[in-house]
């Protein structure tokens, strides 16, 4: 069975570029997140989908990032324009349910660089 | 709000030995545990979950946790450490729609 799927696994940009990050997730499976990681910390939420409705947006900063996920399978994460802050592992997770507890599978993340 | 503290953000076991990371949680209904491990350049793996069954959890690559309420524990074991355990070790909290809250993660060192 295939893994998540990310790409581009690493990104160097100028600030104020735009940038996006593609994410497939495993077949069948509902739910999609995305998480941003910065160095030494772990992982922190950005958006949660279940098929293609977000139904847990609050921590995405809507100022100059977007997701989306058009038919509910594959999802893009787009930053408009980026800051040097910016820079961390973007990482997409998905499982087949939201149900607490149900596994989360993650894919090998994309590296930004933003300079 | 739910939340974990993993206590040393770095660890250093000689092979052979014991491999032991602490995770402590705060939740305010009975919580979901997992550990995760990702290895450099790569996403995080499932080590292993607690989801209020058995409270010794047994993992993958010999790794267990014992779920501790008294204590809100969460530790992750290992008798032996081989030089291929050297990773990132996560403690996560499972919350409302399966969103996760992590800690910040203990780096994992084994010496030969």
């Amino acid at each position: 069975e295939a893994g998540v799927v990310q790409s581009p696994r690493y990104k160097i940009i100028e600030k104020k570029q735009p940038v996006a990050f593609w994410c497939n997730p495993i077949s069948g499976h509902n739910t999609l997140y995305w998480y941003l990681q910065n160095l030494g910390q772990g992982p922190e939420l950005l958006i949660r989908y279940e098929n293609e409705e977000a139904v847990d947006d609050s921590q995405l900063p809507k100022d100059r990032f977007s997701a989306e996920r058009l038919k509910g399978v594959d999802s893009t994460l787009k930053i408009q324009p980026a800051e040097l802050g910016d820079s961390a592992v973007y990482l997409c997770a998905s499982s087949l349910t939201s149900g607490r507890g149900e596994t989360q599978y993650f894919g090998p993340g994309t590296r930004l660089l933003v300079l | 709000a739910q939340s974990v503290t993993q206590l040393g953000s770095h660890v250093s076991v000689s092979e052979g030995a014991l491999v032991l990371l602490r995770c402590n949680y705060s939740s305010s209904v009975p919580p979901y545990l997992f550990w995760y491990v990702q290895y450099p350049n790569q996403g995080l793996q499932l080590l292993l979950k607690y989801t209020s069954a058995a409270t010794l959890v047994k993992g993958i690559n010999g790794f267990e946790a014992e779920f501790k309420k008294s204590e809100t524990s969460f530790h992750l074991t290992k008798p032996s450490a081989h030089m291929s355990d050297a990773a990132e070790y996560f403690c996560a909290v499972s919350v409302g729609g399966n969103d996760m809250r992590f800690g910040a993660g203990t780096r994992l060192t084994v010496k030969p």
